[in-house]
């Protein structure tokens, strides 16, 4: 069990720009979560999956910002034309759908994004 | 909606003291509860859960207890060490959702 990837681990970009992050889950997790954590505050809900389909969008998730999750393993969360305000932490997490631990969201390093 | 209230920090205590984080939660339904830790530097980790009324998780030595009554589920631990320095979250889901988090609560240890 390798635990849950996040890249890259920093991004710095300008404003304007688009970014990709990419997620990958503890295998066999069927739900993988992302969210958004400012400096001072706690994690906020962005969106979920079960498998390949998109199940839940936070509102904070504006027409900039898009997540897939091809073939239901891997995920990446796109931001398009960046704003100062996406400076943020970006987590992604993953649970699992049967057996033990179904209610627990097991965490990634998180990407961190600096918009100049 | 859903949504968590924890005690602001810095909480700052020596080592060896008794600690107490206070975590609240309002919720529709029957949530599950959780503290998460987020060591320097470090990825959020659970630390320990609870999944119904009165049931008490415990981890590492931290303990807490669900309480229906209250809605509360404060984060206690015996006697703290330097390495429990870290940020604490307390969190709640509803099912298999979205977790709601708490703003976190910011532990210092001295020696």
């Amino acid at each position: 069990d390798t635990g849950v990837s996040q890249n890259p681990r920093h991004k710095i970009t300008k404003r304007g720009q688009n970014v990709t992050f990419r997620c990958d889950p503890i295998s066999e997790h069927n739900r993988l979560y992302w969210y958004r954590q400012t400096l001072g505050q706690g994690p906020e809900f962005l969106t979920y999956f079960q498998n390949e389909a998109q199940l839940e969008k936070s509102r904070l998730l504006s027409d900039r910002f898009s997540a897939e999750r091809p073939k239901g393993s891997f995920s990446t969360l796109e931001i398009q034309r960046t704003e100062q305000g996406d400076s943020a932490m970006y987590l992604c997490a993953s649970s699992p759908q049967s057996g033990q631990g179904t209610d627990t969201q097991y965490f990634g390093p998180g990407t961190r994004l600096t918009v100049l | 909606g859903d949504s968590v209230t924890q005690m602001e920090g810095p909480v700052t205590l020596s080592e060896e003291a008794f600690l107490t984080i206070n975590c609240t939660y309002t919720a529709t339904g029957y949530p599950s509860l959780f503290w998460y830790v987020q060591y320097p530097g470090e990825g959020l980790q659970l630390l320990l859960k609870a999944t119904k009324a009165d049931d008490k998780g415990s981890n590492k030595g931290f303990e807490a207890t669900y309480r229906k009554e209250t809605t509360s589920f404060h984060l206690e631990k015996g006697s703290v060490q330097v390495s429990d320095s870290a940020v604490y979250f307390c969190a709640l889901s509803e099912g298999f959702q979205k977790l709601v988090f708490g703003t976190g609560t910011r532990l210092l240890v001295s020696p």
